[in-house]
């Protein structure tokens, strides 16, 4: 069965500061790679999503990931985080079979300090 | 356009009590796919339907738990004989297609406390 870890629970950064969360999955086969942020009272959506080819991403509001085939990983970054990036950041995967039910890491809760 | 809606958006519920949460999907989504988020957890998958077809119910947790989708739209989630471990968010995801290359949408959730 896959899974998906994401090591750091409880982020605090200040405005103008990087971001790397990271996320780790474990599974044999081939897969696909998303990241869902839930911004404080919004539904879950997507941020960026990796299939196949450039293993960097660009996602929306400036945030990318990278896939790491070697690591397992695929770690979210941005360069300057902004205040109105507070929110839960969940790392998913899908295998590349048939039906693409998720499997959530636990979540990452940014606070971002003016 | 009009996203997934889900109802009723908070459930109380006294234990042994039976329950249905309802998911309108987005128009025209073949896929739609029920997870259950537990306080601090993320999202856990339930089961998925493409049309009114329940291709997977894996993850319902134990034969209480019942779903479906007859028409193909709407879907409806039934708890029987609620428990206290049942309290979480339910949340409805659709998709226009059942491969991951196309995006799930998800729902406002229903949050259920069972007391």
């Amino acid at each position: 069965a896959q899974s998906v870890s994401q090591h750091n629970h409880h982020v605090i950064l200040s405005e103008a500061a990087s971001l790397e969360l990271g996320c780790n999955y474990s599974y044999g086969g081939t897969v696909n790679l998303f990241w869902y942020v839930q911004y404080p009272g919004q539904h879950l959506q997507l941020l960026l999503k990796y299939f196949s080819g450039d293993p960097l991403v660009k996602g929306i509001k400036g945030f990318e990931a990278e896939f790491i085939k070697s690591k397992f990983s695929f770690n979210l970054r941005k360069p300057s985080v902004q205040w109105s990036d507070t929110a839960e950041y969940f790392c998913a995967v899908t295998n590349t079979g048939t039906a693409s039910k998720l499997t959530f890491g636990t979540g990452t809760r940014l606070q971002v300090t003016l | 356009g009009a996203g997934v809606s889900q109802s009723p958006r908070y459930k109380v519920a006294k234990r042994g009590q039976d329950v249905a949460l309802r998911c309108d999907p987005i128009s025209g989504h073949v896929s739609l796919f029920w997870y259950q988020q537990a306080l601090g957890q993320g999202p856990e998958f339930l089961t998925y339907f493409q049309n009114e077809a329940q291709l997977d119910k894996s993850g319902l947790p134990s034969d209480r738990f019942f779903a479906e989708r007859p028409e193909g739209s709407v879907s409806t989630l039934k708890i029987q004989r609620t428990q206290q471990e049942d309290s979480a968010v339910y949340l409805c995801a659709s998709s226009l297609d059942r491969r991951s290359s196309y995006e799930q949408y998800f729902g406002p959730g229903t949050r259920l406390t069972v007391t």
